[in-house]
């Protein structure tokens, strides 16, 4: 029974480029939520997805990120023009419903360095 | 605003003996969950233990208990017979919710845990 899958692992981008990174949530779980961390930070959340809608992006910059968990496929969590400050591990959890109760399943993470 | 506060950025503990991590946090909700994740140097978010805030009674996971003071809102982490393999970051996590809604989980900054042999 597969966990979260998150890809890739480590992701090298040059500034100015675009990072997509990939979440496939656990078998059943129709629930993904994308959290960042900093160095020597907790995780602090981005956005929260169920498939084909965003229920909260309220930690999400308003500006050059952006989320989708389409119906088909992955969750992608999009950073367009990355700057040094994006370098961080970028987390993706998933859950199978609506209980807060059920703890979210985490995937290893991508770690992201903006060269 | 919820928060989450870990005043340990670091501790140390022998092995076989008994650590107690300490966690607060601020709400003005009711009805909530509470969390201790690990994170080894792998980077894997585990999941330790959970608290629901309705419950009196602390939540045990073999060797792993908490101390959970609603009043207080205080929820620390005890650890005993402390093992090697115990080593990595703990952090302490919030996540409120009322009726069908539900809000994200909101994470402390962490305690890093080294346990000597």
């Amino acid at each position: 029974n597969a966990g979260v899958m998150q890809n890739p692992r480590h992701l090298v981008r040059r500034r100015g480029q675009e990072a997509r990174l990939r979440c496939s949530p656990m078998k059943g779980h129709s629930h993904v939520y994308w959290y960042r961390q900093l160095p020597e930070e907790g995780l602090k959340f981005m956005v929260y997805l169920q498939k084909e809608n965003i229920i909260d992006e309220s930690g999400m910059p308003k500006e050059r990120f952006s989320a989708e968990f389409p119906k088909e496929g992955p969750s992608i969590l999009r950073i367009q023009q990355v700057v040094r400050g994006d370098s961080a591990a970028y987390f993706c959890a998933s859950s199978p419903k609506t209980d807060p109760g059920q703890p979210q399943h985490f995937g290893d993470g991508t770690r992201l360095s903006i060269l | 605003a919820q928060t989450v506060t870990q005043s340990q950025p670091e501790m140390s503990v022998q092995e076989a003996e008994t650590v107690t991590l300490s966690c607060t946090y601020d709400t003005s909700e009711s009805d909530y969950y509470l969390f201790w994740y690990k994170q080894p140097p792998s980077r894997q978010m585990i999941l330790v233990i959970r608290q629901e805030a309705y419950k009196q009674q602390n939540a045990t996971e073999n060797r792993f208990s908490v101390n959970f003071q609603k009043a207080a809102k205080s929820f620390s982490l005890k650890i005993s017979d402390s093992q090697l393999g115990d080593a990595a970051m703990y952090f302490c996590a919030y996540r409120w919710f009322y009726g069908g809604s539900q809000g994200n989980l909101i994470f402390g900054k962490g305690t890093k845990l080294s346990v000597k042999p």
